[in-house]
């Protein structure tokens, strides 16, 4: 399956601070998806991304896809304790199938 | 949220156990599967059944069988497990498998169940 690197694994903020993960890989993407997953509960599907160079915005969250479509990011603004979760992009590529990252897990502290 | 739930939420078996987990989604949706998620792994799909019929089997051993007998329900049949198959299996859901944006294919959403806690003694 599609291989997708994604980083940091670990993220600890200040509430108030600011929060960016990534997602690359080494081949063209036909897309991507972004879930979250809190503490103790399932992965929730977040957005996708189709475009090259798309940006989309949910309130604090902006979320990116590279214009050559192989990498993409996701953007907290002004972190919250709610924030707190596992964060994970998942990727199809040519193989379609769906591969998940590894996910970063984001810490907020108050 | 109640759209796809799973049962049992929580399971101890034995190695030499049989047991089934039950996945059963309220969304009309065509295309079901399951995932592992262990604590270092990143989410491993499984299976991947698609109008009832399976379409994936990522190379797992075969003392897990799934079943899907219609749309709506999968289950995962378990037998002769061993302690690494102790994880979080989550069941997830989607329209269907994937649609046609952007001049490609993409896959669509998927919808999670909250998933069984599985340890294998």
């Amino acid at each position: 399956g599609q291989q997708v690197m994604q980083i940091p694994q670990y993220q600890h903020v200040q509430e108030g601070e600011d929060f960016t993960t990534y997602c690359n890989s080494s081949t063209t993407l036909s897309n991507i998806q972004w879930y979250k997953q809190r503490p103790g509960g399932h992965p929730v599907f977040l957005i996708q991304l189709v475009k090259s160079g798309e940006v989309k915005k949910q309130k604090r969250l902006t979320f990116q896809f590279g214009e050559a479509k192989k990498n993409s990011s996701l953007h907290i603004t002004a972190t919250q304790t709610t924030d707190v979760g596992t964060y994970f992009c998942a990727v199809s590529g040519s193989a379609r199938q769906l591969t998940f990252g590894s996910g970063t897990q984001l810490t907020v502290l108050p | 949220e109640t759209g796809v739930t799973q049962t049992p939420r929580h399971l101890v078996m034995g190695m030499t156990n049989k047991k089934s987990l039950k996945c059963e989604q309220h969304l009309g949706h065509n295309a079901m599967y399951w995932y592992k998620q262990s604590a270092k792994k990143p989410l491993e799909l499984m299976f991947v059944y698609n109008f009832k019929e399976q379409t994936e089997n990522n190379s797992v051993p075969s003392r897990f069988s799934p079943e899907c007998p219609n749309s709506s329900h999968l289950f995962l049949h378990l037998h002769t497990l061993q302690p690494e198959d102790s994880a979080l299996y989550l069941c997830a859901s989607s329209q269907d498998l994937w649609s046609a944006s952007g001049g490609g294919s993409s896959y669509n959403e998927q919808f999670f169940g909250p998933g069984t806690r599985l340890t294998v003694l």
